[in-house]
């Protein structure tokens, strides 16, 4: 069975800050995915990044960027010069198209 | 724009009183599921369905009924709510043929059954 883990139920950065969310998963697939949602007041689950499992190089996208050590089944998110936008809960998937494993989420709060 | 819509937002009904969540998709996805959030288990997989008249159990089946008649459209059902189906649903869709770019999802429906 596949899980995933985000052992930091709650975060807080100041604001410009870097902060880094930590996520680990088990699977037994040979082929999945990576993602990290976010998810805001408005309750609306927003992508933010994705990572193929078959590719060694982190996925970036702005300001947020990844840390994927496959061998330690890790999946990190780094999100530098923080943003009050940046407030949400922050979820960690892994799966596949037709199945995604959520972790419990992170709230994250963003201090001006 | 491309979207998955839900219906309704929001929901307040009694136990035992059947309803449907509605959702429907205008990106011609083949996949659609539902989960459920709830606080401290993040979101749990319901059912999913992997094109018409194909749908399947996810994690957290007991209680929910689900059907996929036209490609657009994936309706949730609970034929008899009970208290502890109190929720926050979402319904998404995707389709492999883009590299898996995971799923695009509805605006959420809280349910809460008294």
């Amino acid at each position: 069975a596949q899980t995933v883990t985000q052992s930091q139920p709650e975060m807080s950065v100041q604001e410009a800050e870097t902060v880094t969310l930590s996520c680990t998963y088990d699977t037994s697939e040979n082929n999945y995915y990576l993602f990290w949602y976010k998810q805001p007041p408005s309750r609306q689950m927003i992508l933010v990044i994705r990572q193929e499992a078959y590719k060694q190089q982190n996925a970036t996208e702005n300001r947020f960027s990844v840390n994927f050590q496959k061998a330690a089944k890790s999946f990190s998110l780094k999100i530098s010069d923080s943003q009050l936008g940046d407030t949400a809960m922050y979820f960690c998937a892994c799966g596949a198209t037709n199945k995604l494993i959520f972790g419990t989420g992170t709230l994250l709060a963003v201090q001006p | 724009e491309a979207q998955v819509t839900q219906n309704p937002r929001y929901l307040i009904t009694v136990t035992g009183k059947k309803l449907t969540v509605t959702c429907s998709q205008n990106m011609n996805h083949e996949y659609m599921s539902w989960y459920r959030q709830d606080p401290g288990l993040g979101l749990r997989q319901i059912y999913y369905s992997m094109n018409v008249e194909v749908t399947d159990k996810g994690d957290v089946p007991e209680g929910y009924k689900v059907s996929r008649k036209e490609k657009r459209n994936f309706p949730l059902i609970l034929e008899s709510p009970s208290p502890n189906q109190t929720s926050l649903y979402f319904c998404a869709s995707s389709s492999p043929g883009r590299g898996d770019y995971g799923y695009t999802f509805g605006s959420g429906t809280r349910l809460t059954v008294v």
